[in-house]
């Protein structure tokens, strides 16, 4: 069965320090990876997503990275966080192409910056 | 520019009674429309997933509506319990494979006793 991993559930960083978050898919293949962020109280804003080994597409511009080094390894990174990095940040992986689509959702990480 | 507007923001009910959540959406070409639960800190869970033929879809007290022709949908939440308390997002999805998935804001449901 197809499962998604997401850690650190929680993480507290103090600003400048570097940011490393992981999210792995099992039971699937050449998934389709997404990194999203949640102030609190709001939507999901939608950072990068991957279509592919070493495929990044960046939405919004900031001080973050993603990374894909394996096919379903997603990995979110920052040389130095920001007051505004704090956040909730979800990981999900949608599997393509098929008529009836999976799409889920890591457990998130809250990251809180101080 | 593909995008689902959800209403209303926020919504205070009391413990059981009904209420109904909208769903908006301009993505095209559409593939399927989805109502996730997402609690405080948590991931969101899925609820129903409606593709274009289908019009209604129950999951227990939860049922979401789709037309197609004016791009809406809605979910109702029959006889609301406390533990409903949660944000309901939108999700479409459209046809083309790899492109982005698209999310509504929201919105915020507080059940109170």
């Amino acid at each position: 069965s197809q499962t998604i991993h997401q850690w650190p559930a929680t993480l507290v960083q103090p600003v400048g320090s570097p940011l490393s978050l992981e999210c792995t898919v099992e039971g699937t293949s050449n998934p389709n990876l997404y990194w999203y962020r949640q102030a609190a109280g709001r939507g999901l804003q939608l950072l990068f997503y991957s279509i592919g080994i070493d495929q990044i597409s960046s939405e919004v511009p900031q001080n973050l990275s993603a990374s894909r080094p394996q096919d379903r390894q997603f990995i979110l990174s920052s040389k130095k966080l920001l007051l505004s990095d704090s956040g909730f940040y979800l990981c999900a992986w949608r599997e393509t192409p098929a008529t009836n689509e999976k799409l889920f959702f890591g457990s998130g990480t809250q990251l809180s910056v101080l | 520019k593909n995008q689902v507007e959800q209403s209303p923001q926020s919504l205070i009910i009391l413990e059981g009674k009904n209420c109904t959540l909208q769903c908006n959406y301009t993505v095209s070409p559409f593939s399927n429309l989805r109502w996730y639960k997402q609690d405080t800190g948590r991931g969101p869970v899925s609820l129903t997933i409606m593709t274009f033929s289908e019009n209604t879809k129950s999951n227990g007290r939860y049922t979401a509506t789709l037309d197609a022709d004016t791009k809406q949908s809605s979910l109702h939440i029959t006889a609301s319990q406390l533990s409903d308390s949660a944000s309901y997002i939108c999700v479409v999805i459209d046809s083309r494979g790899n492109t982005p998935l698209v999310f509504g804001k929201g919105t915020r449901l507080s059940v109170i006793a």
